[in-house]
């Protein structure tokens, strides 16, 4: 139950093109579900997140759609570029609990140019 | 800009050594979190730390131990390093009261280890 899937494992998209990320849960005591984005060589960095009482947030490029009765969020990226390459996890964790997070297992992207 | 340094970027020791791998973070956070990171496995929490001295297991504890002596410092020790431990070692900090739910959780570079 604490699990968080995600899909898929790896992700090849052309420039300009929109990369989809799938996250799904279990848990439903989850309710803050942020996005990790890491470079090759650094540690993971938070891109965006969001919070169960809204369906979409958008930042930028980046989109979470979140589907609460479905137990599902996914990360889009808009006009994928080159310097999105990198790996994304989906996270989740209770904000009335505790201060950890539930790691998806992450998915690499790779935008050709 | 937050910072969280890791003693090393390379580590090689022999089975059976003990082995500290230093953290140290720059903006007094309350919490500090030890992973470890494997291809197709993702991120896994090992310890944790909310205040000096206090420590909790998380995921994957066995063969692990932390100590935390300093708001700024947290160390993760493997006793007796095995090969299955060859991996790479991430520490991570956040604000607390809730803070990695406002500002995230701010990660080192992390630490390659391998053992022979």
């Amino acid at each position: 139950q604490q699990q968080v899937k995600q899909s898929p494992q790896s992700l090849i998209v052309q420039k300009g093109g929109i990369s989809i990320i799938n996250c799904a849960y279990e848990n439903t005591a989850f309710d803050y579900f942020p996005w990790y984005q890491q470079f090759p060589g650094k540690g993971p960095a938070l891109l965006i997140a969001i919070r169960p009482d809204v369906s979409e947030k958008k930042e930028g490029r980046f989109t979470i759609s979140f589907n609460k009765s479905a137990k599902q969020f996914s990360l889009h990226i808009m006009d994928s570029q080159p310097g999105d390459s990198a790996t994304y996890f989906c996270a989740a964790s209770m904000e009335g609990g505790s201060e950890k997070l539930v790691f998806g297992k992450g998915t690499k992207l790779t935008v050709n140019p | 800009d937050v910072k969280v340094t890791q003693s090393s970027r390379y580590l090689v020791k022999r089975t059976g050594e003990k082995v500290f791998l230093e953290c140290v973070q720059d903006m007094d956070h309350e919490n500090m979190f030890w992973y470890r990171q494997d291809p197709g496995l993702g991120l896994r929490l090992i310890y944790f730390s909310y205040d000096v001295k206090m420590k909790e297991k998380g995921d994957i504890p066995e063969g692990y131990s932390v100590s935390r002596e300093k708001k700024e410092r947290f160390s993760l020790i493997l006793e007796s390093a095995s090969t299955n431990q060859t991996s790479m070692y991430l520490c991570a900090s956040s604000f607390g009261l809730a803070g990695v739910h406002s500002y995230g959780q701010f990660f080192g570079p992390g630490t390659r280890l391998t053992v022979l």
